[in-house]
Order: structure tokens, then sequence, then C-alpha cells
């Protein structure tokens, strides 16, 4: 088992620059997760997908963020424009869903994004 | 509202003491529990959970935690701290459909 892959692991941009983070979940997991985190602000979510659809965005920070998930296998976050203040490690987890929901969120090892 | 605490921001042990890394938490109906460890530049790793049955949990590299509904508390534990366990610990509540409340990480230093 891969476990869940991010890419790219660091992305060093300028204020301004279009940044596209990438996931691909476990395989057979369907509900998949976007997290940020910050010293200042913890672990933060984002946005969820069950089935690839997208259940719950309350967390993304405002319209710059955009998330998609076109097929199970994958999943991108977007920033348009990037800030300074979007330098977080974004990380992306998957869970399994069985009957009654008690699967555990699998993470993977984080996109460490610095926009200057 | 839902919500988890993890009221101690540092914790400091001895190698080879016993340890303890508090959790609380606040949701409605009966909650799924947590514990994950993140080592530098890692992601969050699961160590155990707690869903139903004994309140006593065993999980991953010795570690263990105890449910006590009373007091909505999991608390993590572990008999002999090894210098390796120094890591950012988070406790996680899991409630209906997919909804996860991280709390806000416990560093945890182990004193060699």
């Amino acid at each position: 088992d891969a476990g869940v892959i991010q890419s790219p692991r660091h992305e060093v941009t300028e204020m301004g620059q279009e940044v596209t983070l990438r996931c691909k979940p476990i395989s057979g997991h369907n509900s998949l997760f976007w997290y940020r985190q910050t010293m200042m602000r913890g672990l933060e979510l984002l946005i969820y997908f069950n089935n690839n659809v997208p259940i719950d965005d309350s967390g993304m920070p405002e319209d710059r963020f955009s998330a998609k998930m076109p097929n199970a296998s994958f999943s991108t976050l977007k920033i348009q424009p990037s800030e300074p203040r979007d330098s977080a490690v974004y990380f992306c987890a998957s869970s399994p869903r069985r009957g009654r929901d008690t699967g555990e969120l699998f993470f993977g090892e984080g996109s460490r994004l610095t926009v200057l | 509202a839902q919500s988890v605490a993890q009221p101690e921001d540092q914790v400091n042990v001895a190698e080879g003491n016993p340890l303890t890394v508090k959790c609380t938490y606040s949701v409605s109906g009966n909650p799924y529990l947590f514990w994950y460890v993140q080592y530098p530049n890692r992601g969050l790793q699961f160590l155990l959970k707690y869903i139903t049955g004994d309140n006593l949990v065993k999980g991953s590299y010795g570690f263990e935690a105890e449910f006590n509904k009373s007091q909505t508390s999991f608390h993590l534990k572990k008999p002999s701290a090894l210098v390796s366990d120094s890591a950012l610990y988070f406790c996680a509540v899991r409630i209906t459909g997919n909804q996860f409340y991280f709390g806000t990480g416990t560093s945890l230093t182990v004193i060699p």
C-alpha cells in the first residue's frame, strides 16, 4: 500500500502566482480531506469530499482557493493568486467508508508552501 | 459546538517515566476518538482509536488511551517513555458522517 501521495513536497513561489497541490488517495478510500497546518492556527480542515463530491468547503479561506476531485484517485487544491499568508503545510488525507464510518484518516506527507 | 481540547501545549517527561497527554472533548452524540502523532516534517500518523467496548484502548508503539465518558476525556498514556516518542500529538473526534475535529496538539519532549 503506497499510502496517500502528495506533490509537490515543497513549493516556493512568488505572491500572485498560481499554486496547484496534488493528492492521490489510498486506493479504495472514498473520502478525501484537505487540511492546512500553521503554527498560529494549527490544523484546519479546508474541504472534504465523499465519492468525489465536495461535502463541506466551509473551511476554504476565500475565493482564491478551489479544490477539485475529478475521479476517485486524484484531487487538486489550487490557490490563485497566492499570497504570503497562504504559506503553510497542506495535508491531504483519505478515509475508507465502512458501514458506520469508523475509519480513521490516513495522511500524506504534506506539501510545504512558501509564498514570497 | 463540537470541540476538542488539549490543555497542555507542551509536556516534558524523563525517559523511562510514564507519560500522559491529555484530551477532553465536547460533542453531541457518541464520538469516535483518535490519537495521531506527527514527527517533524511528516504527516500525521494514526496511533489508536476508540469506537466502542473496552474503555482502555491499546495502539501502536506501546501507547494506550483511556476513554472516560463521565469526564469526556481520552488521555493518551505510555508506561515508559522513550526519547523517540518526542513528537507532536493530536487528539481527534469523529462524529456523524465524516466530520473530524482535531485538538491543537501537544508537543511531547522526552528528556534522556
